[in-house]
This record gives structure tokens, sequence and C-alpha cells, in this order.
């Protein structure tokens, strides 16, 4: 079984604040990290596909590091707004085609 | 259509009967991946197919499940006498096969078992 470990679990910001947050995954038999946005209702938005130790991906106020030597991501908002409430979710792909998935993490901004 | 179709996209149905979900993947998408979501549980690997070759089931819960592809493309994932705890939300996403290619999501098929 493959430990995807994503935190916070939750969090709770106020409009404007940075935030980031933190996927953990096995260092061994690395091949791709992605990370997506879920709001409810919708289907999951892809942020970014992460396959290289030292990658930085940037989408608007939205990044993302990757670590494979030690087996982490990290996805940073910057100035968050309202619109940036959702779940945050990461999935590694090791070994196999088939993600496994973290349990995500849930951001709710404050206006 | 541009992206994954999934339909229905709600379903209610009775402890017992059985129901079919459909998935219409990205044009040119080979690669077919089936989850879930149960409440307050993350995402669960289902099903995954992969053009000609066969299906890799290790997700499936239970034999009441089985999923097909057809032509490479629709894919159907039926559930036999429903029980209440295969109420979750279902996700089909395609992709391109190599692992470095984005993996896209439909809405999902959200099913309550009462």
């Amino acid at each position: 079984i493959l430990n995807v470990e994503q935190s916070p679990q939750s969090l709770h910001v106020q409009e404007g604040d940075s935030t980031n947050f933190t996927c953990s995954f096995p260092s061994s038999n690395f091949y791709a990290l992605h990370w997506y946005r879920w709001e409810t209702a919708k289907s999951p938005e892809a942020l970014f596909v992460m396959t290289l130790n030292g990658d930085e991906k940037k989408k608007g106020r939205i990044s993302a590091t990757l670590n494979t030597k030690e087996g982490y991501s990290y996805l940073y908002i910057k100035g968050s707004q309202p619109e940036d409430s959702a779940t945050y979710l990461c999935a590694y792909r090791g070994g196999s085609y088939i993600p496994t998935f973290g349990r995500g993490t849930s951001l709710i901004v404050h206006p | 259509g541009a992206g994954v179709s999934q339909s229905p996209s709600n379903k209610v149905t009775e402890k017992g009967k059985d129901v079919e979900l459909r998935c219409d993947p990205i044009s040119g998408h080979t690669a077919l991946y089936w989850y879930r979501q149960s409440l307050g549980q993350g995402l669960e690997f289902l099903i995954y197919f992969q053009g000609n070759s066969a299906p890799d089931k290790s997700g499936l819960p239970s034999d009441r499940f089985s999923a097909e592809r057809t032509g490479g493309s629709v894919s159907t994932l039926t559930i036999q006498r429903t029980q209440q705890e295969d109420s979750a939300v279902y996700l089909c996403a395609s992709s391109l096969v190599a692992v470095g290619n984005t993996i896209y999501f439909g809405e999902g098929s959200w099913l309550t078992v009462v």
C-alpha cells in the first residue's frame, strides 16, 4: 500500500493571506506527482504535473515545488482569495501508471 | 465534447438494484481510470484501462463491481445488487498514456443507495 499523506487536513485563512500545503510520498520508484483543485460538484481541475526533482511550477498565484529524494511536494497560494476555497489533492505515480491520491487539504478562504 | 463526460450526474437507487455508470473519455486518450470517493474518505482507485491491454481491476472492492470499455472509448462501470456502502461519487478520468501527461477528470456520478 502506497502512503501519500497530505497536511494539513483543513485550513482556514483570511483573504489576502498566503498559505501552503504539503504532500509526502514514497521517495522510491518516482514517476510523477500531480496536483489538483477540487470544488464541490465540479470535476477535479489539474494544476500541475511534476516529474523532475527540483521542479518548480507556477500558475497565476499558485506554485508548487518537488523534492523526489526526500519525497515531498509543497503547494503555495499567494494572496488567497475566496474563490481559492476548494480541496487540493496530490497524486503520486510511482512504478505504476495508476495514481495514488492523498486525502486532500480542504482550504476555506474567508472574505 | 472537449472534456470527460459522465452520466448520470446523480443517481438514487434502492438497495439491491443494479446501476450502470457511463464515462466518455477525451477523444484520443487511451488510458481510462475509475475512482470513487465515499463520504469522509480519499479518492479510491477502482479500475484502469489502457488501450487493448487487459484492465487492471485490482481496486474493485467486490465481485459486484465490473467495468468494460468498448472500442477503446466509452466505459461503463456496473454495480450489481447495490449496498448502502456503495454510496459515493464515482469519478472517471482519461489521459494519454505517458506518466508525465495530465489526467483529466469528469464531474462524477453521485450515487446514493437508499
